[in-house]
């Protein structure tokens, strides 16, 4: 199995509503990702978990509660969302997050989410 | 901080013609490098990488990249393009020792049939 599953496929929330999003891999990865990809831009790194800890927060709002439950478990939990947090979310895997070959990314087919 | 430059925002090719996309890196030390194509409504897909040794990477469908060292380079190539290579391409970098992929801001092919 070589793949991130990524659920929902797609998100519409109010601005006070909790939700959350979820990604998972079974490739026996310990390093897994949050990006941000808005229309037409670079995705942006939001959270880097390595071996179940949280590695590398880019100072994203508190409003954005990443959770790693296990090894091939990322959830990031949402709540009083902005319509400008509107965009694709983006999970990825690799290896063990160090360089060479074990630091390559697998990237999953990502969540829309619509803030309304 | 590390950045990547991705020189071609938007290129408009026919069918057939050559492709090169240029992507420059600044980052002293040792790399890894990447490309990845993101096709209209798809995920991002890796299309090749480079860790070490022939700096000749070629990858799927038909594209190759080139890593100069010296000129802090990696341009994507492929001799013919068709209609179906119509997607945004982003080089991405990581340096050694860090977590955070570095992306390019991207170069949204369009190829006309």
């Amino acid at each position: 199995d070589t793949e991130v599953t990524q659920t929902p496929k797609h998100l519409v929330m109010g601005m006070t509503n909790k939700k959350s999003l979820k990604c998972e891999q079974h490739m026996g990865h310990r390093a897994m990702y949050w990006y941000k990809q808005k229309a037409k831009k670079p995705p942006e790194l939001m959270f880097v978990y390595s071996y179940e800890k949280l590695s590398i927060n880019e100072s994203v709002p508190s409003r954005f509660s990443p959770e790693c439950p296990n090894s091939s478990l990322l959830n990031l939990h949402l709540h009083a969302l902005q319509p400008e947090d509107s965009a694709l979310y983006l999970c990825a895997s690799s290896q063990d997050g160090t360089s060479g070959a074990l630091g390559e990314q697998f990237f999953g087919p990502g969540t829309r989410l619509t803030v309304l | 901080a590390q950045s990547v430059s991705q020189h071609n925002h938007h290129v408009i090719l026919s069918e057939a013609a050559s492709l090169e996309l240029g992507c420059n890196y600044s980052y002293g030390g040792t790399v890894n490098l990447f490309w990845y194509v993101q096709y209209p409504g798809q995920h991002l897909q890796l299309l090749l990488k480079y860790f070490s040794g022939d700096p000749l990477v070629k990858g799927i469908k038909g594209f190759e990249a080139e890593f100069i060292k010296s000129k802090f380079s990696f341009n994507l190539r492929k001799p013919s393009v068709q209609w179906s290579d119509t997607a945004e391409y982003f080089c991405a970098v990581i340096p050694w020792g860090y977590q955070k992929v570095t992306f390019g801001i991207g170069t949204k092919l369009q190829v006309i049939p």
